[in-house]
């Protein structure tokens, strides 16, 4: 079943460390996004990648960094860990220009 | 650039009884779409309705339908016979490049 999936679920981290949360997609979408979403649940568009090779920062600064090597896997990067990082990250993935979003299940962060 | 704004930050509703969550937008764009999404607590974000903005006709699915009033820039969610499993966070969102959404609308069902 085509489906986008984010590992780990849930991650308890100590400041300083370098963690990466993977998120895949099995349908081929070339448009993929990275949100974080606050304790008031808005969500920020953090980065998107249109395509293998292209990656673009969205609309909420963040000091992560992201990679799209192959159309499936879109991972996000946070070098050095910080307790402003604990949030929820939320991947999505679309077909085209105009359809909806298919989510991941969100990794919950939380730096200590 | 685009807004959505949702000016009812939580909402309640009986069991069985239909509730209206209301969404407003603004875009400068002439083609572009609409949804509604739901977020239960602790689980995945799933699409609920989506509307064509060029369709006049109201977009219905089950139990969910929205209220489209181009003109007005309004895309109102109406849930009808409110079930348990409908309590969530409901997020309106526009997209013509990419997807904006709505701060959310924290719905309660209660029994």
């Amino acid at each position: 079943e085509a489906d986008i999936y984010q590992t780990p679920r849930y991650l308890v981290i100590g400041t300083g460390k370098k963690i990466t949360l993977e998120c895949s997609q099995t349908m081929g979408h070339d448009k993929m996004y990275w949100y974080q979403q606050d304790p008031g649940m808005e969500l920020h568009l953090i980065h998107y990648s249109y395509g293998v090779n292209s990656t673009e920062k969205g609309d909420l600064s963040s000091e992560s960094t992201v990679s799209r090597i192959r159309t499936e896997h879109f991972p996000l990067t946070l070098e050095s860990a910080r307790p402003s990082h604990t949030s929820q990250y939320l991947c999505a993935s679309s077909e085209g220009g105009t359809g909806g979003y298919t989510f991941g299940s969100g990794t919950r962060l939380t730096v200590v | 650039a685009q807004t959505v704004t949702q000016s009812q930050p939580e909402m309640s509703v009986q069991e069985a009884e239909t509730v209206t969550l209301s969404c407003t937008y603004d875009t400068s764009e002439s083609d572009y779409y609409l949804f509604w999404y739901k977020q239960p607590p602790s689980r995945q974000m799933i699409l609920v309705i989506r509307q064509e903005a060029y369709k006049q006709q109201n977009a219905t699915e089950n139990r969910f339908s929205v209220n489209f009033q181009k003109a007005a820039k309004s895309f109102s969610l109406k849930i009808s016979d409110s079930q348990l499993g409908d309590a969530a966070m409901y997020f309106c969102a526009t997209r013509s490049e990419k997807l904006v959404f709505g701060k959310g609308t924290k719905l309660t069902v209660n029994p």
